[in-house]
């Protein structure tokens, strides 16, 4: 059964700082990862998905990197600013195949950028 | 391109009552996913319709919830008899056909519903 861990729960840094959130998943044979970002009483903004083929993909400040065989992927935000402090989300396909279905979330990791 | 919709985006309802809520995808996305995040909880996968079928309902609740996904018009999840416990966010999520490379989610603002 496909598990998906998010370290830090919450995280505070000032502004300007560049930081890692992490994610693991139990099952390695996943065909994309997606990471999300949440306003607190919002839906989720998609900010990345990287097919399991890609090492990583980069949107703007935003990096992503996927490590299938080590069940692991890092969102990497550069150069922090206040208007990114939000909860961010990563999700794997609950299927092993590129059939579509439902995605398993982790628990998510509630970021603070202090002006 | 609007983005997927979803109404309404608040809810009350008393102990008993019916709630119904509704989600449009996308357009050109045929694939719906409903998910529900409970106070301090993770987002929980629900139900997954295509267009008049129910491919995957394994996270339902057995009784009460139902989900369908009508030739025409948005998806709707109906919660029957609420109770305290339902109270939460249901997210509706859309994806285009599965051949397309990606199968990327993109989700809805969510309808928050309070049970009283």
């Amino acid at each position: 059964k496909q598990e998906v861990t998010q370290i830090p729960a919450a995280l505070s840094v000032p502004e300007g700082e560049n930081l890692v959130l992490n994610c693991s998943f139990t099952d390695s044979a996943i065909y994309n990862l997606q990471w999300f970002r949440q306003d607190p009483g919002k839906g989720l903004t998609s900010l990345l998905l990287i097919q399991s083929s890609q090492r990583e993909q980069t949107s703007g400040r935003l990096n992503a990197s996927l490590d299938k065989s080590s069940g692991r992927s890092t969102l990497y935000i550069a150069a922090s600013q206040p208007g990114d402090s939000a909860t961010y989300l990563c999700a794997v396909p609950g299927r092993l195949d590129n059939q579509g279905g439902k995605l398993i979330f982790g628990q998510g990791t509630e970021l603070s950028v202090k002006p | 391109n609007a983005g997927v919709m979803q109404n309404p985006r608040h809810l009350v309802r008393r102990r008993g009552q019916e709630a119904r809520l509704r989600c449009s995808p996308m357009k050109g996305h045929s694939h719906v996913y409903w998910y529900r995040q409970l106070p301090e909880e993770g987002l929980k996968f629900m139900v997954y319709l295509q267009k008049e079928n129910i491919i995957d309902e394994s996270g339902m609740p057995k009784e009460r919830f139902s989900a369908e996904f009508p030739k025409e018009g948005p998806s709707i999840l109906r919660i029957q008899q609420v109770v305290r416990g339902d109270s939460a966010a249901y997210f509706c999520a859309s994806s285009p056909p599965v051949r397309i490379i990606y199968n990327e989610q993109f989700f809805g603002p969510g309808t928050r519903l309070t049970v009283l």
